[in-house]
């Protein structure tokens, strides 16, 4: 069975840093692309990153381009995101999504149940 | 980037009805990568539907895809109660930029 675990989400002042973990089972984790995707409280979904099976390749919103570090470390089946420089509009659900291949194009077959980030003073 | 427009934000419908759900693009998402998910309260989304037509693991066959370029549709044949939830559309076919999401039809009882 398929299992995403995200980690790390916190309440955080303006400004500060957080690092996001998603730990995953179930699967060959180094064969697939993984992704973050974001929902804002009763908002809808925003993808935030993405990351190839091994690093090489990672691409980013708009919004968060330059602020937040997407990576993967295979031999801990894990996916992480720093966020830096944070602004009270990245608060958020922040979910693992696993692609269907190793890079793009794909969609989203597993999901994590999510980890609230709260950016507020 | 590729914007998609979902219609309409609200369904209201009864137990057994049909719904339609649609979802424009601003350009042409190629090869019909586009697909659709269901959010419950509380809950993380679920694939139901991917390259526009075709079903994910496990979805009933009430729930169909179709369209292509930038017009799409979901289609749930016969409400069930456990289909009134939030359907996002997807796309993955823009090669350069963002994937991107709809906003949302929110499919309620009426």
């Amino acid at each position: 069975e398929v299992q995403l675990v995200e980690s790390g989400g916190v309440l955080v002042q303006p400004g500060r840093s957080l690092r996001l973990s998603c730990e995953a089972s179930g699967f060959t984790f180094d064969n697939y692309g993984m992704h973050w995707v974001r929902q804002a409280p009763g908002k809808g979904l925003e993808w935030v990153s993405g990351i190839t099976w091994n690093g090489g390749n990672v691409r980013y919103a708009d919004s968060v381009k330059g602020r937040f570090t997407i990576s993967r470390d295979n031999a801990k089946k894990s996916l992480y995101l720093q966020m830096n420089s944070l602004r009270p509009e990245d608060t958020a659900f922040y979910y693992c999504a696993k692609g269907t291949l190793d890079w793009l194009p794909t969609y989203f077959d597993y999901w994590g149940q999510g980890t609230l980030v709260t950016v507020s003073s | 980037e590729i914007m998609l427009t979902q219609s309409p934000a609200t369904l209201s419908l009864s137990p057994g009805e049909r719904a339609t759900l649609s979802c424009g693009a601003s350009r042409y998402v190629s090869s019909s990568y586009l697909a659709w998910y269901q959010q419950k309260p509380g809950q993380a989304p679920r694939l139901l539907i991917y390259d526009a037509s075709n079903r994910a693991t496990g979805i009933p066959d009430r729930f169909s895809g179709s369209g292509s370029g930038t017009d799409f549709t979901l289609t749930i044949s016969s409400l069930e109660p456990e289909d009134f939830a939030v359907y996002y559309c997807h796309q993955y076919g823009d090669s350069q930029g963002a994937l991107t999401f709809g906003g949302g039809t929110k499919v309620e009882i009426k």
